[in-house]
């Protein structure tokens, strides 16, 4: 079953609004998530590393005041699109370890952001 | 360069045929290998991690290189249901290496299994 659970799966919203998406690491901790975004026919690409208790580490080019990250509990991360406008429009996803850091991550069901 | 390349596809192939998708890294430093399987408008499932000696898992082979940084994948006797994109995903490494425990991942090859 899954292990990481994303929500909301699908968002439309109006240019300027602010979208917040949570990543739940289920039945195991995770100090550590990640935020990927994915645009139509393009690789997955690293946002940002969520870090429990601490700052995020955002990926050069990601801008840190737009894309607000939460890492509030061990098994809780959120994103918040902040004025979110059209070329906001993606495939989000977040993801965990469970086990040590050479172990595979698992992937939430990704959040599909449309901004009109 | 990218960090991760791949040939996007798409592979055109009957049902039963094998299939192999190469893969190749820049980074020397990255210490885990995975391939992932994606779905159109889905996220990616791991399908296998991919060791250096080589591993298999039913219908599936993964081989890595160190030496040449490159990683294959085979599949035989294709279903349709493999019919999917296959991410080449590299691990940056870990913390003490600098790496962060980061993955990079390729565009992606898409399959196509055909009756």
């Amino acid at each position: 079953g899954a292990v990481v659970s994303q929500h909301p799966s699908r968002v439309i919203c109006k240019s300027g609004t602010s979208v917040k998406i949570e990543c739940r690491s289920l039945d195991f901790q995770a100090t550590t998530m990640f935020w990927y975004r994915q645009f139509p026919k393009q690789s997955l690409m690293l946002m940002a590393t969520s870090n429990e208790g601490s700052k995020a580490t955002y990926e050069q080019g990601v801008e840190k005041d737009k894309f607000l990250i939460n890492h509030a509990s061990l098994t809780l991360s959120t994103l918040t699109v902040t004025s979110a406008h059209p070329e906001d429009s993606s495939f989000y996803i977040c993801s965990a370890n469970q086990g040590a850091s050479n172990q595979p991550q698992h992937f939430g069901d990704g959040t599909r952001l449309s901004i009109l | 360069r990218k960090e991760v390349e791949q040939d996007p596809g798409p592979f055109n192939v009957p049902e039963g045929a094998t299939v192999a998708f190469n893969c190749t890294y820049s980074n020397s430093a990255s210490q885990s290998f995975f391939w992932y399987r994606q779905d159109c408008r889905k996220e990616p499932k791991l399908l296998m991690s991919v060791y250096s000696s080589g591993n298999e898992d039913g219908r599936f082979t993964a081989q890595l290189n160190r030496a040449s940084q490159y990683i294959s994948l085979l599949i035989r006797d294709s279903k349709l249901s493999d019919s999917a994109t296959y991410l080449c995903v590299v691990n940056r490494g870990t913390r003490l290496t600098g790496g962060g425990n980061k993955l990079t991942f390729g565009t992606g090859t898409q399959l196509k299994v055909e009756l």
